[in-house]
């Protein structure tokens, strides 16, 4: 059963460019969830979806950021128009059930796509 | 705001002694904490989790203690192996609101031979 999958895993982008990320979660896992990792930073949340819905957006910024999980291939977070603080270390992780409701369920993580805006 | 606190960027301890990370937190809304391992260039992994209602969960050389009135936790690892050098995350959820988890920034430890 193959983990959670991440590509590309670096991705070098210039300014005003676009940056798609992709995201497969583990088999049976219909939770995706994206972080963002800051140099010297723990992660932040950005997004939580499920297929076809967008659930939890509360950390997605306002601007230039898009993610989607349709009902067939994997998950993308888009980024629009890259800047210089955009570069950093974006993980996706799944679940098979919501993180919510007391059970004992955890997130499995890929190994995250490496953005670097030049 | 930092709502989950690792205060300790780095740790060092020799091999075969014991390991105690370190995290707190201010949001009481939290009832589920996990701390993950994460290698350089890899993703995080789970290792151990524990529900608010505990104040202790063990699993093999890992135990992790909850003290609610004070809104802290920690990860001991008992005895530390030269494989256990990471960055060590703790991170919380909410019971409701936001699914996401709230991550500290990590602390880096450090086994020494």
């Amino acid at each position: 059963n193959a983990g959670v999958m991440q590509n590309p895993r670096h991705l070098v982008r210039r300014r005003g460019q676009e940056a798609r990320l992709r995201c497969s979660p583990m088999k049976g896992h219909s939770h995706v969830y994206w972080y963002r990792q800051l140099p010297e930073e723990g992660l932040k949340f950005m997004v939580y979806l499920q297929k076809e819905n967008i659930i939890d957006e509360s950390g997605m910024p306002k601007e230039r950021f898009s993610a989607e999980f349709p009902k067939e291939g994997p998950s993308i977070l888009r980024i629009q128009q890259v800047v210089r603080g955009d570069s950093a270390a974006y993980f996706c992780a799944s679940s098979p059930t919501s993180l919510l409701g007391g059970t004992n369920t955890e997130a499995f993580f890929g190994q995250g796509t490496r953005l670097t805006v030049v | 705001d930092q709502q989950v606190k690792q205060n300790s960027p780095s740790l060092s301890v020799q091999e075969g002694r014991i390991s105690i990370l370190n995290c707190d937190y201010t949001n009481s809304m939290f009832d589920y904490f996990l701390w993950y391992k994460k290698y350089p260039a890899e993703g995080p992994t789970f290792l151990i989790s524990i529900s608010s209602i505990k104040d202790k969960n063990e699993d093999g050389r890992f135990t992790v203690f909850l003290n609610k009135s004070a809104k802290h936790l920690s990860l001991h690892i008992v005895p530390s192996q030269p494989g256990d050098s990471a960055v060590y995350f703790c991170a919380a959820r909410t019971g409701g609101g936001a699914d996401g988890l709230t991550f500290g920034k990590g602390t880096h430890l450090i086994i020494q031979p």
